[in-house]
C-alpha cells in the first residue's frame, strides 16, 4: 500500500512570507496529524484531523498557523507570516482502527522549512 | 501533562554489541507506545507498537518492553550493525490517540 505523501520536500522562505504543505494520507485512513519537529527535539503535535473535522488544535499557533482537509481526505497546512522559529520539520502522519485498539501513526517524510 | 524522557541522548557502540535504549513516562494512563526510527533528513518508521494490555514485543533483532506501572519501556537491540545508526523516538498515545514523543537517542554504530 502506499504511503503517506508529503509535498514539497524542502522549502526556504524569508520571514513574513507566506508558505503551504501538503499531506495525502494513506488510502482509508480516517484520522491525520500534523507535527512540528524542531531539530534535535522529538515531534511535537500541532493539529490532528478525525475525517475533515478538527479532533485538538489546541497547540497549533492560530494567529499565523492555519490547516484545513477538504472531503476528508488531503490536507493542507499553512503559515502566514512566518517567523525564524518556523524553522523545522512538518511532518504529517494518518492512523485508522486496527482491530478496534492500534491507531498506529504512519508518518510522510516530511516537509523541511527553512525561514531566513 | 505527559512527558517522556529517553536515556541518554546519544550512544555509540562498537558493532556487534547488544544495547538497551531507555524511555520513561509519567503519566502511566497510555494507550499505547510505539518506538520509531529516524534517518537524518527522513521521516519517521515505525518499528514497534506495544498496547498497554501488553508486555513486550519482538521484529528480528528488536525487542520493546513496556512497564506501565512504573513508566518505563526500554528498546533492546541485538548484535547491532551500522545500518542500524539512525535516531531512535520512543512515543505514548493517551486516551485522544495523540503521540507525545521523547527527544530521541542518537544512535551511532562503528564498523
Amino acid at each position: 500500500e502506499a504511503g503517506v505523501a508529503q509535498s514539497p520536500r524542502y522549502k526556504i522562505i524569508e520571514k513574513r512570507q507566506s508558505v503551504a504543505f501538503w499531506c495525502n494520507p494513506i488510502s482509508g485512513h480516517a484520522t491525520l496529524y500534523w507535527y512540528q519537529q524542531i531539530l534535535g527535539q522529538g515531534p511535537k503535535l500541532l493539529i490532528q484531523f478525525q475525517n475533515n473535522g478538527v479532533v485538538d488544535d489546541s497547540q497549533l499557533p492560530k494567529d499565523r498557523f492555519s490547516a484545513e482537509r477538504l472531503k476528508g481526505v488531503d490536507s493542507t497546512l499553512k503559515i502566514q507570516p512566518a517567523k525564524l522559529e518556523d524553522s523545522a520539520v512538518y511532518l504529517c502522519a494518518s492512523s485508522v482502527i486496527q482491530g478496534g485498539s492500534s491507531y498506529e501513526q504512519y508518518f510522510g517524510p516530511g516537509t523541511r522549512l527553512t525561514v531566513t | 501533562k505527559q512527558e517522556v524522557t529517553q536515556i541518554p541522548a546519544a550512544l555509540s557502540v562498537p558493532e556487534g554489541e547488544n544495547l538497551v535504549l531507555n524511555c520513561s513516562f509519567t503519566d502511566s494512563a497510555i494507550y499505547n507506545l510505539q518506538w520509531f526510527r529516524q534517518d537524518p533528513g527522513k521521516g519517521l518508521t515505525s518499528l514497534l507498537l506495544i498496547q498497554s494490555s501488553q508486555r513486550e514485543q519482538t521484529s528480528g533483532r528488536l525487542n520493546a518492553s513496556l512497564d506501565k506501572s512504573s513508566g518505563r519501556s526500554t528498546l533492546y537491540i541485538a548484535a547491532s550493525q551500522p545500518g542500524d545508526s539512525a535516531t531512535y523516538l520512543c512515543a505514548v498515545s493517551g486516551s485522544a490517540r495523540q503521540l507525545t514523543f521523547g527527544s530521541g537517542t542518537q544512535l551511532t554504530v562503528l564498523p
